[in-house]
C-alpha cells in the first residue's frame, strides 16, 4: 500500500544495545523526518533530510544517527540507548517544504 | 527554548459546544502554521493551516484564527464531537524553508456526550 510505515510499532532494548528504527515511504518524497514525543515536550525533531544523501540535525540529534542512500527509506539507529531515549518514535515526509508533513504511526521504544 | 507554546495540557467540553485551543509563538519570522491531531497509538495527522498573510482560515467545523501582533493563534471547533476527543498540536513551519516544523506541547482535548 502507498504511504509511510515504520517498524518495529514496539521494541524493547536494554541498556547500552543498538536499536535501528525504520521508515519507508512509497510517494518518492524527497523530505523525510524523524522526530520523538515525549509528555510535555510535543514532537522534537531529531534529524531530517532533504534528499538522498542529504542529512542535518534537528533539536535533539544527539545518540542518534540517520542515513538515506536511497530516497525511500530513512532509517534512525539509536547507537548506544540509553533510557532516556524510551519515547515515541515518529517518521514523518514531504514533497515540498510548503506542504504539511505525512507521518507514520510510530515505533514505541522501551529501553531498560 | 519552545519557540512554540501550548499552554493548556487540556481541554474538556461538552458534545455540540465550541472548543477552543490556543498557541503561542515567539518567532516573528513564522509565516506558515498548521494544527494537527493525533489519536492514541497513531501518527499526527494534518487538521488545517494558515498563511501569516492571512488572518482566518476555515475548513468545514474547523477554523483557526491567526493574530500576528500578539503572535497567538486559535483552533475553534464548531460544534465539537466526541470523535474529536484527541490530542492537538499547533505547529509552525521553521522560515529556512527546509520543510521542518516546530510543535508545540500538545492539548488533549475531551468531548462529552
Amino acid at each position: 500500500d502507498a504511504g509511510i510505515t515504520q517498524s518495529p510499532r514496539y521494541k524493547i532494548t536494554e541498556t547500552g544495545r543498538q536499536v535501528t528504527l525504520m521508515c519507508h515511504q512509497t510517494w518518492s518524497h524527497s523530505y523525510m523526518f524523524w522526530y520523538r514525543q515525549d509528555l510535555g515536550h510535543g514532537l522534537r525533531l531529531i534529524y531530517y533530510s532533504a534528499a538522498a544523501d542529504i542529512t542535518d540535525k534537528g533539536e535533539v540529534p544527539d545518540g542518534y544517527v540517520v542515513s538515506r542512500s536511497k530516497t525511500e527509506n530513512f532509517p534512525l539507529t539509536l547507537e548506544s540507548a540509553t533510557r532516556s531515549q524510551t519515547s515515541v518514535y515518529f517518521c514523518a515526509t514531504t514533497g515540498d517544504y510548503n506542504s504539511p508533513l505525512h507521518f507514520g504511526n510510530g515505533t514505541r521504544l522501551t529501553v531498560t | 527554548d519552545q519557540q512554540v507554546k501550548q499552554n493548556s495540557p487540556s481541554l474538556s467540553v461538552q458534545e455540540g459546544r465550541i472548543s477552543i485551543l490556543n498557541c503561542d509563538y515567539t518567532n516573528s519570522m513564522f509565516d506558515y502554521f498548521l494544527w494537527y491531531k493525533k489519536y492514541p497509538a497513531e501518527g499526527p495527522t494534518f487538521l488545517i493551516s494558515i498563511s501569516s498573510i492571512k488572518d482566518k482560515n476555515e475548513d468545514g467545523r474547523f477554523t483557526v484564527f491567526l493574530n500576528k501582533s500578539a503572535k497567538h493563534l486559535s483552533l475553534h471547533i464548531v460544534p465539537s464531537q466526541p470523535g474529536d476527543s484527541a490530542v492537538y498540536f499547533c505547529a509552525a513551519s521553521d522560515p529556512s524553508n527546509t520543510g521542518k516544523l516546530i510543535f508545540g506541547q500538545g492539548t488533549t482535548l475531551q468531548v462529552k456526550p
